[in-house]
């Protein structure tokens, strides 16, 4: 089984700020991972996926994720967030299906909120 | 391209009583799943609908029911109703076998039971 543990539950940051988001997770087999966004009153919002290949993944707004094999760990970052960005940012894996489609195992989430 | 499509937006319910949430998948897409999202949590997979039937279950009661029809919209169908239940349900659609990551999200439907 898999589990995911996203270390901050609430984190604010100043616009224009860098941030780090950060995400762990625990499985026995290879995933792939995903970081999802949340804007209030919505549905989740693909923002990036590492499936294999760089460890270095970026979405098209400026975030990237790094996959750490060593530290298990996923974290998401962004240079210079804008107050657009505040949301609810979800961190998931699964596993690589075999049979099918596996599914998504998510985390808490973490609430990024940027400060004016 | 449409998108995942969710019925009602909200919906208020009594303890015991139950209740059927609709979803229509993506264009192109065969596979619905359903996620529960309690407040301040994340999305707790429920079930997984293929070619009209169930193809994979999270750690959910059997009041708990789904399915899916030859257009690849879906059900979700809660009875007895619990406090518990309250919750955003998301839907998502996907291709079988198809893109790793392929997961489409609906908006969600809001059910509080009081």
């Amino acid at each position: 089984a898999q589990s995911v543990t996203q270390l901050d539950s609430q984190v604010p940051v100043f616009e224009e700020a860098p941030v780090e988001l950060r995400c762990n997770y625990s499985s026995s087999v290879s995933v792939y991972l995903f970081w999802y966004v949340q804007y209030p009153n919505q549905g989740l919002q693909l923002l990036l996926k590492y499936l294999s290949g760089s460890t270095l993944v970026e979405s098209i707004n400026g975030f990237e994720a790094e996959f750490n094999k060593s530290q298990t760990s996923f974290h998401l970052r962004k240079p210079s967030v804008h107050i657009s960005d505040t949301a609810e940012y979800f961190c998931a894996v699964r596993t690589p299906y075999t049979s099918g489609n596996t599914p998504l195992v998510f985390g808490k989430g973490t609430r990024l909120s940027v400060i004016a | 391209e449409t998108g995942v499509t969710q019925s009602p937006t909200h919906l208020i319910k009594t303890r015991g009583q139950q209740v059927t949430l609709r979803c229509s998948s993506q264009s192109g897409h065969n596979t619905v799943s359903w996620y529960q999202q309690a407040l301040g949590q994340g999305p707790q997979f429920i079930f997984q609908y293929y070619r009209e039937e169930e193809n994979g279950r999270g750690n959910f009661p059997p009041r708990f029911s789904g399915l899916q029809f030859p257009n690849y919209s879906s059900e979700l169908n809660v009875n007895a109703l619990e406090l518990d239940d309250s919750a955003l349900y998301l839907c998502a659609s996907s291709l079988f076998r198809g893109n790793n990551y392929g997961y489409t999200f609906g908006s969600g439907t809001r059910l509080t039971v009081v």
